[in-house]
């Protein structure tokens, strides 16, 4: 079954706290997107990363970093969290860029 | 810089109607264009994609959309829709010689009355 799982769904976080996003694809693609969702602001590209240690930013990388250890597994790190980073944050794969993007359910990040 | 445009923020629609969603788009050369629907509390799914050929491409649950290289639109129909349509949805674009993910629309939510 191929699929995007994220971890975790929703998260409750104090602004100044360390947050770890989680992405898992069981579909062996290369390529793999952090984006975030904002009413009024569609979906923003933070990372991008072509394969293990190949990482790219995104339009909007700024308060982010990302690890891609193994091919299926990309994590989004917040160093100190903001309240502006409140949000639901969506992990995504495809085979390779420009092809079929498959997206998982999304975090739905608080930072109070 | 590429960019996406969806006019409609909101479109209601009775059910057993016909839906046209626009989707307009800037890119200097030919784009690959898609389609992505997204239910509540759900990720993106796609629902159809262009790359090239034929600009009328066939999507899921009978969902169609037009590429005009022209007007630089990609719009979406459905000929008849069900209550379970539903849904945002997105149209988005990647940049056919440069790999940079996707550009999306900010979206029209559909809302289907019976």
């Amino acid at each position: 079954d191929m699929k995007v799982t994220q971890m975790p769904r929703y998260l409750i976080k104090r602004m100044g706290e360390n947050v770890l996003l989680e992405c898992g694809q069981d579909m062996s693609h290369e390529t793999m997107y952090w984006y975030r969702q904002d009413p009024g602001l569609g979906l923003q590209l933070i990372y991008i990363s072509y394969d293990v240690d190949s990482n790219s930013e995104g339009d909007i990388p700024k308060g982010y970093r990302v690890s891609r250890k193994k091919r299926e597994h990309f994590s989004l790190i917040l160093d100190s969290a903001k309240t502006n980073q409140t949000s639901v944050y969506f992990c995504a794969s495809s085979l390779e860029t420009n092809t079929e993007v498959f997206f998982g359910k999304g975090t739905r990040l608080t930072v109070v | 810089a590429q960019s996406v445009t969806q006019p409609d923020a909101r479109v209601t629609v009775s059910e057993g109607a016909s839906l046209q969603l626009r989707c307009k788009y800037s890119y200097s050369a030919t784009p690959y264009l898609f389609w992505y629907v997204q239910y509540p509390r759900q990720g993106l799914q796609l629902l159809l994609k262009y790359y090239s050929g034929d600009p009328v491409v066939q999507g899921v649950n009978s969902f169609e959309a037009e590429f005009s290289k022209s007007n630089s639109s990609f719009h979406l129909q459905k000929a008849s829709v069900h209550w379970s349509d539903s849904a945002v949805y997105f149209c988005a674009l990647s940049m056919s010689n440069y790999a940079q993910g996707l550009t999306f629309g900010l979206g029209t939510r559909v809302s289907v009355f019976p």
